[in-house]
């Protein structure tokens, strides 16, 4: 199993808190993203890191940012909870993107977040 | 817009039964086919991939062909066992390398 791991696995918070979840790695790949999982959506992207302090956004990064100051940490940060942020989250890694060499993504456990 | 469709769940069935699951995209170019499968708990982990027309992907028993002229990556096996319950996602790379995900179709394997 890549070595991916997600903190804290569940969390439950109220509205207008603040929330960091963080991913940790420790196979030195390039790329990491995190993704959300809701009912009948799949997974979505809300942001992907290519580097060390490089982010892009992804489909869904409104009410979300990130930073990664290390190759092995990657940090998702809800500045405001809100309701519809209620979802599993779901830290990604791979050596490169998956258009250029069909890199496999290994996935975290996740992390079951609940705004209430 | 571009994306990928698959059937929905969930689809239920005896040990030992014949399993496909549907999964056709709308892409522009040639897109990288995927099939993740998630475990109850767990994260998703690759079952298998293509990455051009005509490639079949195979692994523990599972088989997907990518199929350019019906734009279809159907993911099949012969005779599923309990340990398959699980919830499969056809995916595919967008033209920026990053990859898309269908809603995902769980099923449920009886003994």
């Amino acid at each position: 199993d890549a070595g991916i791991t997600q903190s804290p696995r569940h969390k439950v918070t109220e509205t207008g808190t603040p929330v960091t979840l963080r991913c940790h790695q420790t196979e030195n790949h390039r790329y990491m993203y995190w993704y959300r999982q809701d009912p009948g959506h799949g997974l979505r992207l809300i942001h992907y890191s290519y580097g060390v302090k490089d982010t892009d956004k992804g489909e869904v990064s409104d009410g979300y940012s990130v930073s990664r100051s290390k190759t092995e940490d990657f940090l998702l940060t809800l500045e405001s909870a809100t309701s519809s942020q209620t979802s599993v989250y779901f830290c990604a890694i791979s050596p490169g993107l998956a258009r250029v060499g069909s890199y496999e993504q290994y996935f975290g456990p996740g992390t079951r977040l609940t705004v209430t | 817009g571009d994306s990928v469709t698959q059937m929905e769940g969930p689809v239920t069935l005896s040990e030992e039964a014949f399993l496909t699951i549907n999964c056709t995209y709308t892409a522009t170019g040639y897109p990288s086919l995927f099939w993740y499968v998630q475990y109850p708990g767990e994260g998703l982990q690759l079952l298998l991939k293509a990455t051009k027309a005509d490639d079949k992907g195979s692994n523990k028993g599972f088989e997907a062909t990518y199929r350019k002229e019906t734009t279809s990556f159907h993911l099949e096996k012969g005779s599923v066992q309990v340990s398959d319950s699980a919830v499969y996602f056809c995916v595919w790379t967008d033209s920026w390398g990053k990859l898309q995900f269908g809603a995902g179709t769980q099923v449920v394997v009886t003994p």
